[in-house]
């Protein structure tokens, strides 16, 4: 299966700025999606990062918050804009790769622990 | 819409004690079912991946099962042991979604 490098693994932030967390694959995969977990909850998907063009994003989720970019099949990035306290939250990668006979499941980053101050 | 409800919320055992996870959901129509580990503050380990047309998959001390019709899988885990306290969940993946719904999870802690 795929071997995920997310980056970075934890920061804390002023609110008001933004952050880009970065994920890089180390093969090429068909999907990539972003998660978000928030203390003490399961995880909500944010967004499916779509190859050269725009992410698709879930319902309560919008671009303006959470830009994504993935400019090939090993990368893409999340943004988190204009943070608030209620970012704080664990954000986590996450590939699929179906091209494969068998598919190998969800292999997920490492996550990167945001805590909004 | 798929719902995916994991019971127990947690469970807390003493050492060496066999146990097992329940996870259920509510559309059948998946393409594989999988379960992962997480812990404290990190990133999610996948354990087991069933695939629909299976019906178990086994990883050392770990069985997972999967019953399409009924719209459950179990994880038992042999021989606890205080390595083992984490949180597992379990995420169902529908074809006609295209991705994975999970579950909240069960708290896993073992007691030495």
């Amino acid at each position: 299966s795929a071997v995920i490098s997310q980056k970075p693994s934890r920061d804390i932030c002023q609110r008001g700025t933004s952050l880009t967390i970065q994920c890089q694959v180390d093969s090429q995969v068909t999907m990539m999606f972003w998660y978000r977990q928030q203390p003490g909850q399961s995880l909500t998907l944010i967004a499916t990062a779509n190859q050269g063009s725009e992410a698709t994003y879930e319902s309560g989720f919008v671009i303006d918050k959470f830009p994504i970019s993935r400019p090939n099949l090993t990368f893409s990035t999340l943004t988190v804009s204009n943070m608030s306290p209620e970012d704080s939250s664990i954000y986590l990668c996450s590939v699929v790769d179906f091209r494969a006979a068998a598919n190998y499941g969800y292999t997920f980053g490492s996550g990167t622990r945001l805590t909004v101050v | 819409k798929q719902e995916v409800t994991q019971i127990p919320a947690a469970l807390s055992v003493p050492e060496g004690e066999n146990l097992v996870l329940n996870c259920s959901f509510t559309d059948s129509a998946i393409y594989n079912l999988q379960w992962f580990r997480q812990d404290p503050g990190k990133g999610l380990t996948s354990l087991l991946l069933i695939q629909s047309s299976q019906r178990e998959q086994t990883s050392g001390r770990l069985n997972a099962s999967l019953d399409k019709s009924s719209g459950r899988s179990t994880l038992y885990i042999a021989a606890s042991q205080p390595g083992d306290s984490a949180t597992y969940l379990c995420a169902v993946f529908n074809t006609n979604a295209g991705k994975s719904t999970f579950g909240d999870g069960t708290t896993l802690t073992v007691k030495p």
